[in-house]
């Protein structure tokens, strides 16, 4: 059973840094084909895909986004981190952590965390 | 870069059917056969439904159905029902250094 539970501060504040950790189980992240990513959901809006590590360590980040975000891996531990610098209050979102056993089909979610920036 | 236009909403009685369509409006060169579709209903992660275009995960029910013609791909549910009703995101594999799109979403409404 594949599961993944994103952690991290609630409430940041602007220019800080976000640092999430998503913790899973049920599949290892040194198996071939496997990724493991973030996408994030402000408030009433849509999905955004920022970026994804692979088992391999390929990283892939969303162009819009790719000065600010750092995606790493530690396998023994099964987690990922996201950074985020420079955190402004329009990243307000809920990031969710995200599997994916074939390059980009997005199976599995984490249940999400709400990520509020403000002063 | 890819992006993929959505309905706002879309509505239909139970025991319809509905279809939701995704149309990619630029493109990087990417291959557009790799569409996926989510349900998300209020305050909860988002779930695969359909991907590959067409390909079902174990365990999502077969009244969802996926589709692709030319550049726009579909998403049909057939028997609408109440529990249906959420959010629909469908999202493309660019094959690119972006590597996955979103669109904006569609509203399922049952009336």
């Amino acid at each position: 059973q594949i599961t993944l539970k994103e952690s991290g501060p609630t409430l940041v504040k602007p220019t800080q840094t976000l640092t999430l950790t998503c913790t899973f189980s049920g599949f290892s992240l040194s198996t071939s084909g496997v990724g493991v990513g973030w996408i994030r959901q402000p408030p009433g809006k849509a999905l955004e895909w920022l970026a994804l590590i692979y088992w391999n360590d390929d990283k892939r980040y969303s162009p819009s986004l790719r000065s600010r975000l750092t995606i790493t891996k530690d396998t023994s531990k099964n987690q990922v981190v996201l950074t985020v610098t420079n955190m402004d209050p329009v990243d307000t979102a809920t990031y969710y952590c995200v599997h994916t056993g074939s390059y980009y089909v997005l199976d599995y979610w984490g249940q999400g965390a709400l990520v509020t920036v403000s002063s | 870069q890819s992006a993929l236009t959505q309905p706002a909403s879309v509505s239909g009685s139970p025991g319809q059917s509905i279809t939701i369509s995704c149309t990619e409006t630029s493109s990087d060169g990417g291959d557009y056969n790799f569409v996926s579709w989510y349900q998300q209903h209020p305050g909860k992660a988002p779930k695969l439904m359909i991907y590959d275009v067409s390909t079902r995960p174990s365990g999502v029910s077969n009244r969802f159905s996926g589709s692709k013609s030319g550049n726009t791909a579909s998403l049909t549910i057939s028997g609408l029902q109440a529990e249906d009703e959420a959010d629909y995101y469908c999202s493309s594999y660019t094959g690119s250094s972006t590597l996955v799109v979103f669109g904006a979403g569609t509203k399922v409404t049952v009336l």
